[in-house]
């Protein structure tokens, strides 16, 4: 199972607004909801930002918001601050025989 | 406070056994399925298996299939990871990481990681 295409970097100004792109298959992004990403800062374990393509967990930022268009899941966050500089995966469930997979990853450079 | 320590760094030679481990508390650990990430230096995360502790029944991603054994042990709310014979190629961070509901969920609660170093 091939991972998840990812850009490898994007960049913003603080204050403005990026989206992460994660293009999959019909086999994992296209035919479930079940997309997630994952924010990692440098030595640090990875942190739920979204799960289920849109929910948001309890204590995550309302200026980070997913969406799905077929085989591609996206992560917009708006609003960029300093502390959102890190890398973003992201993840969808491939069904049974695979289970999960990842993307390659996106570090986001804030200007 | 939920949460989920792993063990910590080991340093390995090729060919030697190891198995690491992940434990967690504040929360029902039967009743959640338990995952291993593999993040090798400088790459990406990888999606290794998962298992249930209620009934240790565990799921592989076919790329890990074989090559690593995903265990529990419930009566001391601890999962585990273990190799039988170690590779260089083994030489990684080891994520444990809770999943939110049923195997094609989120990983919502990650342990901090458990940092594997095999020399050839």
């Amino acid at each position: 199972q091939s991972a998840l295409t990812q850009p490898a970097s994007v960049s913003g100004s603080p204050g403005q607004s990026i989206t992460i792109s994660c293009t999959g298959t019909s086999s994992d992004v296209g035919t479930y909801n079940l997309a997630s990403w994952y924010q990692q800062h440098p030595g640090k374990a990875p942190k739920l930002m979204i799960y289920e393509i849109y929910k948001r967990p309890s204590g995550v930022s309302n200026r980070f918001s997913g969406s799905k268009s077929g085989n591609t899941a996206s992560l917009t966050i708006s609003g960029l601050q300093a502390e959102d500089e890190a890398d973003y995966y992201c993840c969808s469930y491939a069904g049974i025989g695979t289970f999960g997979v990842f993307g390659g990853g996106t570090k986001l450079t804030v200007l | 406070e939920v949460q989920l320590v792993q063990s910590g760094v080991e340093v390995k030679k090729a060919g030697e056994s190891l198995k690491i481990s992940c434990k967690g508390s504040g929360y029902s650990f039967t009743t959640y399925w338990i995952g291993w990430v593999r993040q090798m230096p400088g790459k990406g995360l990888e999606w290794m298996g998962i298992i249930y502790p209620g009934d240790s029944d565990s799921r592989y991603s076919p790329s890990f299939q074989g090559q690593v054994t995903i265990s529990a042990d419930k009566s001391v709310s601890t999962a585990y990871l273990q190799w039988s014979s170690l590779k260089a190629s083994d030489t990684a961070m080891y994520y444990c990481a809770r999943l939110k509901t049923n195997p094609g969920a989120a990983f919502d609660i990650w342990g901090q990681g458990t940092m594997v170093t095999v020399s050839s």
